[in-house]
């Protein structure tokens, strides 16, 4: 997990209440990608940016927001919290250059809503 | 769309055993195939990866084969320890639409090894 940190480790939040999840990288890989992990589901895409100020939606994009306004930082924003949304969320770099590629996740976020 | 099948667990085995972790696929075109392991209070980490048909992926005693014909890419262990007790997943990645390394993952199988 060198090179990626993901703030805060640990969050409660109430129904309703918003939250802005912070990713970071200084490994100048070009794509990011925003999973959840949920019991028997394993990891599913959320959204991704494939370089500075680009975001796509991935598999499960409804109730979250995200921007990347700078290459080293992806951020996830949750508007208004939803018990479903409680999970662990895991950022993951990723870098394609001279015909190898390497992929990263961070040590994880895990969010509790009530 | 794209699919990742796992065998659930949790598997248990004795020190030693031999391990398989079965996985199949459904996809289009070509996809990479990838194992990750999850160590408790981890973040996953890359075990191996095959990127066309008959590879052979290997690590740490890990190995699993790219099957075509049976879209299959099973992980094997011929002795594990104590120390591989952990969540296993199994992903592919089509690399399609420029989005780099889009992973779709199975549901993870745990595996418990006793001393």
């Amino acid at each position: 997990n060198a090179g990626v940190t993901q703030t805060p480790k640990f969050r409660v939040l109430k129904t309703g209440q918003s939250m802005t999840l912070l990713c970071a990288q200084d490994m100048n890989h070009e794509y990011m990608y925003w999973y959840r992990q949920d019991p028997g589901m394993g990891l599913r895409l959320i959204h991704y940016s494939v370089g500075e100020g680009t975001t796509a939606k991935g598999e499960v994009p409804d109730g979250y927001n995200v921007s990347r306004l700078k290459k080293q930082n992806f951020l996830l924003g949750l508007e208004s919290a939803a018990p479903s949304q409680t999970s662990v969320y895991f950022c993951a770099p990723y870098k394609w250059q001279g015909g190898t590629d390497t992929q990263y996740f961070g040590p994880g976020t895990r969010l509790t809503v009530l | 769309g794209n699919s990742v099948t796992q065998m659930e667990g949790p598997v248990t085995l004795s020190e030693e055993a031999f391990l398989t972790i079965n996985c199949t696929y459904t996809a289009t075109g070509y996809p990479s195939l990838f194992w990750y392991v999850q160590y408790p209070g981890e973040g996953l980490q890359l075990l191996l990866k095959a990127t066309k048909a008959d590879d052979k992926g290997s690590n740490k005693g890990f190995e699993a084969t790219y099957r075509k014909e049976t879209t299959s890419f099973h992980l094997e262990k011929g002795s594990v320890q104590v120390s591989d007790s952990a969540v296993y997943f199994c992903a592919l990645s089509d690399y399609g639409d420029n989005a780099g390394n889009m992973l779709t993952f199975g549901g993870g199988t745990r595996l418990m090894v006793k001393p």
